[in-house]
């Protein structure tokens, strides 16, 4: 089975920085993504790692480390719309995507 | 813009119902997957579509079943809605995967709320 990992909720500050970890252990790796939802909308695309390092993207940036199962993104600046569920899903084969529970931000002001 | 849409967004049906969940595309994706997402349990995947008329199983299977006729549209029935299956029903799609560095991320439609009483 597949055991991807990460905290429910975060409470942050406007203009604050937040970190969302997410630890994985699957049975397949082929890159790790992560999805922001917010309340009863489609998840859309945020970042995609499958080396290990770190992408950044304006405010956000995700980090990759393959051989502890392991990564984090990151929110800079936070803003009030930042304020929704953030989606860690591994890639496990070729079609297949495995998601976390999700974790709940919340910003205040 | 990538579109993914959904026949409904809000359904409510009763137990023993057959329920039809309809899912277009308009970016020739050659990949169209089902979820269902419930609070606390993340997306789970019922069943994806890899071609026209190819379909695998995903980790949730039980009491779906899906249709590819066309690329474009990826149907899920509930051949006899449970109450057990009321959740939110979201489908996806995406190219397939050409490279290791290749994105080829999910695009997701808006959903579909469904409730069976």
């Amino acid at each position: 089975g597949q055991n991807i990992d990460q905290p429910t909720e975060m409470t942050a500050t406007e203009g604050a920085i937040v970190q969302i970890n997410c630890t994985y252990q699957t049975s397949g790796f082929n890159g790790l993504f992560w999805y922001q939802q917010h309340a009863g909308e489609a998840p859309t695309f945020l970042s995609y790692n499958v080396l290990d390092g770190l992408e950044e993207k304006g405010r956000f940036s995700s980090f990759l480390s393959r051989s502890k199962g392991y990564s984090y993104l990151l929110l800079k600046e936070l803003q009030m719309k930042d304020s929704a569920s953030y989606l860690c899903a591994v890639r496990v084969n070729d079609y297949k995507l495995s998601f976390g529970a999700g974790t709940t931000v919340t910003v205040r002001a | 813009d990538v579109k993914v849409t959904q026949s409904s967004r809000y359904l409510v049906k009763r137990t023993g119902e057959k329920v039809f969940l309809e899912c277009v595309q308009d970016m020739d994706h050659e990949n169209m997957f089902w979820y269902r997402q419930d609070p606390g349990l993340g997306l789970r995947l019922i069943y994806f579509s890899y071609d026209v008329k190819m379909k695998e199983k995903g980790d949730i299977p039980e009491g779906y079943s899906v249709s590819r006729e066309k690329k474009e549209r990826f149907s899920l029935i509930l051949e006899s809605a449970s109450t057990n299956q009321t959740s939110m029903y979201l489908c996806a799609s995406s190219h397939i995967r050409l490279a290791e560095s290749s994105y080829n991320e999910q695009f997701f439609g808006p959903g579909t709320r469904l409730t069976v009483l």
